[in-house]
């Protein structure tokens, strides 16, 4: 059973491009989760989501940041406009259906996208 | 809300001596604990969990960690760090009423001297 997967593993930008970072989770899973690490700092929470369904975005920057989890094909974090601030490690993680003691299973995490804006 | 110290961001023992990373939380319910481990370049895996039952739990690679309420705290040890341990280690947390987000410390990173 494949792990999580993301791709790009490096993504390098220029400042006003674009950076789009693909999660396909485990098999199975139909949760999906993105968080974002900063140099030399713990993992952030950006968004919860499950199939075409944004369920807890309340760590997503308000603007330029938006993610999509579709019907069909992985999960997508799309960066608009990336500033030298965007740069970090970015992480999906994916957990097994099901809400009833959702916030006790394991989140399965990819080896992240590593994206630098020069 | 919930939060998570880690107490040293870095630490480093000799190899066969006792590993000790700590770990507080803060949370208003009772909480779901977790010890994920990073190694270079990779992405997180995890250690151990606890979720409820047994406040002492074993996780994998020799690691354990022991929940203690009243001190809010959740330490992970090792009796004997060996080589391979020399890693990043992340405490984090999760609640029934926050959504199944996980919220993790700082990290403390474990360096391991022959």
């Amino acid at each position: 059973n494949a792990g999580v997967m993301q791709n790009p593993r490096h993504l390098v930008r220029r400042r006003g491009q674009e950076a789009r970072l693909r999660c396909s989770p485990m098999k199975g899973h139909s949760h999906v989760y993105w968080y974002r690490q900063l140099p030399e700092e713990g993992l952030k929470f950006m968004v919860y989501l499950q199939k075409e369904n944004i369920i807890d975005e309340s760590g997503m920057p308000k603007e330029r940041f938006s993610a999509e989890f579709p019907k069909e094909g992985p999960s997508i974090l799309r960066i608009q406009q990336v500033v030298r601030g965007d740069s970090a490690a970015y992480f999906c993680a994916s957990s097994p259906p099901g809400l009833a003691g959702a916030s006790r299973k394991e989140q399965f995490f990819g080896p992240g996208t590593r994206l630098t804006v020069l | 809300a919930q939060s998570v110290t880690q107490l040293g961001s870095h630490v480093s023992v000799s190899e066969g001596a006792l590993v000790l990373l700590r770990c507080n939380y803060s949370s208003s319910v009772p909480p779901y604990l977790f010890w994920y481990v990073q190694y270079p370049n990779q992405g997180l895996q995890l250690l151990l969990k606890y979720t409820t039952g047994a406040t002492l739990v074993k996780g994998i690679n020799g690691f354990e960690a022991e929940f203690k309420k009243s001190e809010t705290s959740f330490h992970l040890t090792k009796p004997s760090a060996h080589m391979s341990d020399a890693a990043e280690y992340f405490c984090a947390v999760s609640e029934d009423n926050a959504g199944n987000m996980l919220t993790f410390g700082g990290g403390t990173r474990l360096m391991v001297k022959p």
